[in-house]
């Protein structure tokens, strides 16, 4: 069966500090995966997607990057984090439209 | 995806009513329509889902409703219980890979 594993499950970094959270899938192929975030309160804005190794697409312009090394494996970094970076970040794959959600990573910039 | 407008924000019913959330989007090309429930803290959770070849799908107590027309599609949770307290969220999709566009979510509290 497919599974999704995202770490840490939460981090509190300071500001100007760098961030690289990680996603792995296993079970499947070739999944399309995708990075959310849930500021507090708040629905969910996708941040990137990817339809496979090397593939990036960015929603929305900001100081976060992505990358996808490998088929199953997909990174969400940062340079320099700011405050405004705080929330719950999600990873995600899916396959024939449905779609499996990581158990997320909680991030507090202090 | 384009957005997708989601009411109430907070739906708070009586044990045992019903509850019904709804969303409206813009994007005629969406085809794919999920309902999501998040507890505190956790993971979003797919509860149910629809896609554009049909205007109903039920299971138990939860059932989606779809206007492609009016482009709308709305949840109802009959006899509700505690355990459905929780945040849903609507969501759409197209054709394309470019994920799900989720709506802002409606905070349902269930009243004993």
């Amino acid at each position: 069966s497919q599974t999704i594993h995202q770490w840490p499950a939460t981090l509190v970094q300071p500001v100007g500090s760098p961030l690289s959270l990680e996603c792995t899938v296993e079970g499947t192929s070739n999944p399309n995966l995708y990075w959310y975030r849930q500021a507090a309160g708040r629905g969910l804005q996708l941040l990137f997607y990817s339809v496979g190794i090397g593939q990036i697409s960015s929603e929305v312009p900001q100081n976060l990057s992505a990358s996808r090394p490998q088929d199953r494996q997909f990174i969400l970094s940062s340079k320099k984090l700011l405050l405004s970076d705080s929330g719950f970040y999600l990873c995600a794959w899916s396959v024939l439209k449905y779609y499996t959600f990581g158990s997320g990573t909680r991030l507090t910039v202090v | 995806g384009e957005n997708v407008e989601q009411h109430p924000s907070t739906l708070s019913v009586q044990e045992g009513d019903s509850a019904v959330i709804k969303c409206t989007y813009s994007d005629s090309a969406s085809n794919y329509f999920p309902w999501y429930k998040q507890e505190l803290g956790k993971r979003p959770q797919l509860i149910i889902d629809i896609r554009s070849n049909v205007g109903e799908k039920k299971d138990q107590r939860i059932a989606v409703t779809l206007n492609k027309t009016a482009k709308h599609f709305s949840l109802h949770i009959t006899e509700t219980q505690p355990e459905d307290s929780a945040v849903y969220f609507c969501a759409h999709s197209g054709g394309g890979a470019d994920g799900l566009t989720f709506g802002k979510g409606t905070h349902l509290i269930i009243q004993p």
